[in-house]
């Protein structure tokens, strides 16, 4: 069974620095990896996809990486500002539909 | 086009109630799916169709029914209501039925369901 962790549940930076989130995956048989962004009582908003054949994609300040031999990925949000406060969330996609793992709760102090 | 939308945004039931909630998608989308959010458990999904009349169990399916006979809908049923299934209820779709390409999945605002 596919099983989703993200390290660290929550996270309080002040504006402007680089961070990291980090989500570790599993079953390494995957098709894509997503990373979602979700605003208090919101539904959820896709960042960044990554497939299974890619290393990495990026969006404006956002990279995501993959690995998937090791079953891990991370995002990289540089430049930090008070508007990326949300709840981060992972998925992963393969035989089964997305597993997402619990989020990373990220606060960005101005 | 107005995406995925959901209704209602909130509602709260007594114990064996039923209800259905409703999902639907403009984008002609084949793939759609129920996820239910709880704290500290993250999203998990209950049930998903990969088309038209085509439907699968997910993770957590037990106490909840669906159907898909147009490509638009995806309603959720709940057959008689439990304080467990207290939860937010998100519906999404993709335009990927086998989920392999770069499309990502289209996520609904959400449904809060009190179950008392």
């Amino acid at each position: 069974k596919q099983e989703v962790t993200q390290i660290p549940a929550a996270l309080s930076v002040p504006e402007g620095e680089n961070l990291v989130l980090n989500c570790s995956f599993t079953d390494s048989a995957i098709y894509n990896l997503q990373w979602f962004r979700q605003d208090p009582g919101k539904g959820l908003t896709s960042l960044l996809l990554i497939q299974s054949s890619q290393r990495e994609q990026t969006s404006g300040r956002l990279n995501a990486s993959l690995d998937k031999s090791s079953g891990r990925s991370t995002l990289y949000i540089a430049a930090s500002q008070p508007g990326d406060s949300a709840t981060y969330l992972c998925a992963v996609e393969g035989n089964t539909p997305l597993v997402f793992g619990k989020g990373t709760r990220l606060s960005v102090i101005a | 086009n107005a995406g995925v939308t959901q209704t209602p945004k909130f509602q709260v039931l007594k114990t064996g109630q039923s209800m259905t909630l409703q999902c639907a998608q403009d984008m002609n989308h084949e793939y759609m799916s129920w996820y239910r959010q709880d704290p500290g458990m993250g999203l998990r999904l209950i049930h998903y169709s990969v088309g038209a009349g085509i439907t699968d169990q997910g993770e957590v399916p037990n106490g909840y029914n669906v159907s898909r006979s147009t490509t638009e809908d995806f309603p959720l049923r709940l057959l008689s209501a439990a304080p467990s299934q207290t939860s937010v209820y998100f519906c999404a779709s993709s335009s990927d039925p086998l989920r392999r390409t770069q499309e990502t999945q289209y996520f609904g605002p959400g449904t809060r369901l009190l179950v008392l």
